[in-house]
């Protein structure tokens, strides 16, 4: 069975500076990964996903990801962040043979101090 | 304006009693999902559903039901059984599971969520 560790549950960070947030999953088949923020009080919303190709994904608002198999890792960073960054961010991971079902991590919480 | 609807936003009910949270989607999806979201814990699979007059338990499907009599809706009951029922519940939909030059598409459109509090 497939699960994901999200390494840190909170991390805080200044404006401006970068962050990473951890994320590991174990599975023994191929994968499709998905990083997903959420503000406070609201749904899910998809940040980045990796299928195929490319292993560096990037978001239109600055995020990136890189897939690494080898470490069974798909870490997310943002080089500068800034106050409306501050949200809890989930990766999740879905086993391709397994439809559609998504397993997430336990979640990071970032606050983005001014 | 396509989207996932659930309603309402915030329920309140007494120890003991029954409630359905709605969920509703005019994405055309085939797939719907409820998870139950707790402080530190992540998202959590409740129940979900590959088709109409179809569905399965996911990890936590205790104390909780649900019903797919149309591809739009696929509301969940949060049952007296439900040792814990305080939570944020949230409705997910995907697009059947299709092959893409070579991949397949698996994201998930999640909706604004429950807050439901037992008093």
């Amino acid at each position: 069975a497939q699960s994901v560790t999200q390494l840190d549950s909170q991390v805080p960070v200044f404006e401006e500076a970068p962050v990473e947030l951890r994320c590991n999953y174990s599975s023994s088949v191929s994968v499709y990964l998905f990083w997903y923020v959420q503000y406070p009080n609201q749904g899910l919303q998809l940040l980045l996903k990796y299928l195929s190709g490319s292993t560096l994904v990037e978001s239109i608002n600055g995020f990136e990801a890189e897939f690494n198999k080898s470490q069974t890792s798909f870490h997310l960073r943002k080089p500068s962040v800034h106050i409306s960054d501050t949200a809890e961010y989930f990766c999740a991971v879905s086993e391709g043979a397994a439809g559609n079902k998504l397993t997430f991590g336990g979640g990071t919480r970032v606050l983005v101090k001014p | 304006d396509g989207g996932i609807t659930q309603s309402p936003k915030y329920l309140f009910r007494k120890e003991g009693q029954n409630v359905t949270l709605s969920c509703e989607q005019n994405l055309n999806h085939d797939a719907m999902y409820w998870y139950r979201q707790d402080p530190g814990q992540g998202l959590r699979l409740i129940y979900y559903s590959q088709i109409v007059n179809d569905f399965q338990k996911g990890d936590i499907a205790e104390g909780y039901s649900v019903s797919r009599e149309k591809k739009e809706s696929f509301p969940l009951t949060v049952t007296s059984a439900q040792k814990n029922p305080t939570a944020f519940y949230l409705c997910a939909s995907s697009p059947k599971t299709v092959r893409t030059s070579g991949t397949y598409r698996n994201e998930q459109f999640f909706g604004p969520g429950t807050r439901l509090t037992v008093l």
